[in-house]
């Protein structure tokens, strides 16, 4: 069955430190898809990123960027010189597949608390 | 702004009742997934349709219903409402083209029962 643990419940950093979310994952098919998404204190969801099982390349954007690595089952999320606005709950997903479009499995997130 | 759009915001409403929600995916997009969001379960998959069929079902109560509508959009109906109904709805689109879709969420609805 397919999991997603973030085991990092909360995580408080001072502004301008780099910080580190971890993401572990479950699947048993060779096609997965790992996402992570950012919940504001104004609740909604924001998609960050999309990766998938056979793309393998860290991506930076801005400040942040992700390493994904398979033999770990791993898809982490740092995110670099953190300001206030980072503050947030961020949730890893997994979805399977490789035929048409399944529900997201998510971990439990990690709230983010960025101090000035 | 996802594209997504998700009425009411909130609902608060009494044990016992019903209630329906509302979502309009994104423009174009054909696949409408519903999940709960509570303290003690997280973000939890109910419910998925695809063209106005249903595509998947996720741990979804049966006092809990859904459909698509033929212009796609929406309804999530809940009844005979207890006091652990009580969280955060979403409704969630994405293209259905294709495989992995990023799925864009709404901002949610807000339900309280009392």
């Amino acid at each position: 069955a397919q999991k997603v643990t973030q085991a990092q419940t909360e995580i408080s950093v001072v502004e301008k430190e780099d910080v580190t979310l971890d993401c572990v994952y479950e699947t048993r098919d060779t096609t997965y898809y790992l996402f992570w998404y950012k919940q504001p204190p104004s609740g909604e969801l924001v998609f960050l990123i999309r990766r998938n099982s056979f793309d393998e390349q860290n991506e930076i954007s801005g400040r942040y960027s992700w390493n994904f690595q398979k033999s770990t089952s791993s898809f982490n999320f740092t995110i670099t010189a953190s300001q206030v606005v980072d503050s947030a709950v961020y949730f890893c997903a997994l979805s399977e597949g490789d035929s048409g479009n399944t529900p997201l499995v998510f971990g439990k997130g990690t709230r983010l608390s960025v101090i000035a | 702004d996802s594209g997504v759009t998700q009425t009411p915001k909130h609902l608060i409403t009494a044990t016992g009742q019903r209630v329906t929600l509302r979502c309009s995916p994104r423009s174009g997009d054909l696949s409408v997934y519903w999940y709960q969001q509570s303290l003690d379960q997280g973000l939890q998959f109910l419910i998925q349709y695809y063209n106005g069929e249903e595509r998947a079902k996720g741990n979804i109560l049966e006092r809990f219903s859904a459909q698509q509508f033929p212009d796609l959009h929406s309804e999530l109906n809940l009844s005979s409402l207890e006091l652990g109904d009580s969280a955060l709805y979403f409704c969630a689109s994405s293209s259905g083209q294709g495989v992995g879709d990023t799925q864009y969420f709404g901002p949610g609805t807000r339900l309280t029962v009392l």
